[in-house]
């Protein structure tokens, strides 16, 4: 399968852990997106990155949140001191400059 | 920062009707691309406008973006109970490579 791939496909959580997830891309794409998505909601921009290089982070994302990506390779996205409304599907992308994005099945995070 | 509004939120449709969402950007775009989400699944791409003023249909949907490069809509002719799903518009904005969506509209085929 060449497509994006995440894992886990579903996490369950105690509010206040620490959870991590994983998102590989299409091998040849340089650009790599996080989003966050909630019931009747659009995605919303979290962080990207071109190559190895976090170039942008939504300033609504708190310090909890990291992300990263070495080597251009496969990202993880993790949220520290989880709380309840972090509850919600996240979402990873990828493409080549300025062409169509393709998405992971996402992760579904509940917070207990 | 960027924003990208769309309208309706919803539409309910009679199988047969036609269809169309709107889409508004606060600032002005590189280029624009639509997406369907089927519910239960992720988004999908369905096409990307570039140049201002373009129109591009495929089959029975037609993509415009605006001459000014801020707007742009999906018009379904005739809908079919498979074209239920949520429609996004994401955009591109000046040299950044961050693409923002549209909070969606959810298309409702009634038979």
């Amino acid at each position: 399968d060449t497509g994006v791939s995440q894992d886990p496909r579903h996490k369950i959580t105690k509010r206040g852990q620490n959870v991590t997830f994983r998102c590989d891309p299409i091998s040849e794409h340089n650009r790599l997106y996080w989003y966050r998505q909630t019931l009747g909601q659009g995605p919303e921009f979290l962080t990207y990155f071109q190559n190895e290089a976090q170039l942008e982070k939504s300033r609504l994302l708190s310090d909890r949140f990291s992300a990263e990506r070495p080597k251009g390779s496969f990202s993880t996205l993790e949220i520290q001191r989880t709380e309840q409304g972090d509850s919600a599907m996240y979402l990873c992308a990828s493409r080549e400059t300025y062409t169509e994005a393709f998405f992971g099945q996402g992760t579904r995070l509940t917070v207990v | 920062g960027q924003q990208v509004m769309q309208i309706p939120q919803y539409q309910h449709v009679q199988e047969g009707e036609d269809f169309t969402t709107y889409c508004n950007s606060s600032t002005t775009l590189s280029n624009i691309q639509w997406y369907k989400q089927r519910p239960g699944g992720h988004p999908v791409f369905l096409i990307q406008l570039v140049k201002s003023g373009e129109v591009k249909k495929q089959k029975r949907l037609t993509f415009q973006f605006g001459e000014a490069k801020k707007n742009s809509s999906l018009h379904i002719t005739a809908t079919q109970t498979t074209d239920v799903g949520t429609y996004f518009c994401a955009g591109n904005s000046g040299n950044t490579g961050k693409l923002i969506f549209g909070q969606g509209t959810t298309l409702q085929v009634k038979p």
